[in-house]
């Protein structure tokens, strides 16, 4: 079974502070893909980035970074500066390569303010 | 590639009502997901189709929910009899999975957006 786990339902965060969202997760599988993605105001799901159970190579673009830690089987999602544009629900998921059944959690809501 | 495309885009029935959601999946990939957005439930898993065949339906919430993939190109979800419950944003993604493939992530349609008075 498959499990991911966003412990912060909510988070409030004053424009230009850094932010993380933490993201936890389960599963049997030996090979698997982890994601973030962002869901605006607008509804649309907007994927962000996308890791390889076998890659723990942390990355970072523009602002964003992500911390990818196998041995705690966490995923976090760092924002540098926040924008009031950053505000949204983020999601984190996991894909099996073996069943490639999704499993999203339950998100983070995200607001910036000015 | 015009990605994953839904229709409608809006739907408001009455109760009781037969309601059929499309999705058409980026040429290529071969997995389909149902999902349900609702404030209090999230983003649920509905069903999900591998090479047209459905593999897990294990999140169709009840009988009154069915999908199918007749073929690559085209999955519908069928809602019968609607009740006001079933008022959410329904959302299709497609994804390339399998062994020796490049597993892709999920991309999401702009979602279907249902009220049922």
């Amino acid at each position: 079974a498959q499990k991911v786990t966003q412990a912060q339902t909510e988070i409030s965060v004053v424009e230009k502070e850094d932010v993380t969202l933490d993201c936890v997760y389960e599963t049997r599988d030996t090979t698997y893909y982890l994601f973030w993605y962002k869901q605006p105001p607008s509804g649309e799901l907007v994927f962000l980035i996308r890791r390889n159970s076998f890659d723990e190579q942390n990355e970072i673009s523009g602002r964003y970074s992500w911390n990818f830690q196998k041995s705690t089987s966490s995923f976090n999602f760092t924002i540098t500066a926040s924008q009031v544009v950053d505000s949204a629900v983020y999601f984190c998921a996991l894909i099996s390569t073996n069943a490639g059944k999704s499993t999203f959690g339950d998100g983070t809501t995200l607001t910036v303010k000015p | 590639d015009a990605g994953v495309i839904q229709s409608p885009r809006h739907e408001v029935t009455e109760m009781g009502q037969e309601v059929t959601l499309r999705c058409k999946p980026i040429s290529g990939h071969n997995s389909l997901f149902w999902y349900r957005q609702t404030m209090m439930r999230g983003l649920e898993l509905l069903i999900y189709f591998n090479n047209n065949v459905p593999i897990d339906d294990s999140g169709m919430p009840e009988d009154r929910f069915s999908a199918k993939m007749p073929n690559a190109s085209f999955s519908t979800l069928k809602i019968q009899p609607s009740e006001p419950r079933d008022s959410a944003v329904y959302f299709c993604a497609s994804s390339l999975t399998g062994s020796g493939a490049v597993n892709t992530e999920a991309f999401f349609g702009q979602g279907t957006r249902l009220t049922v008075v």
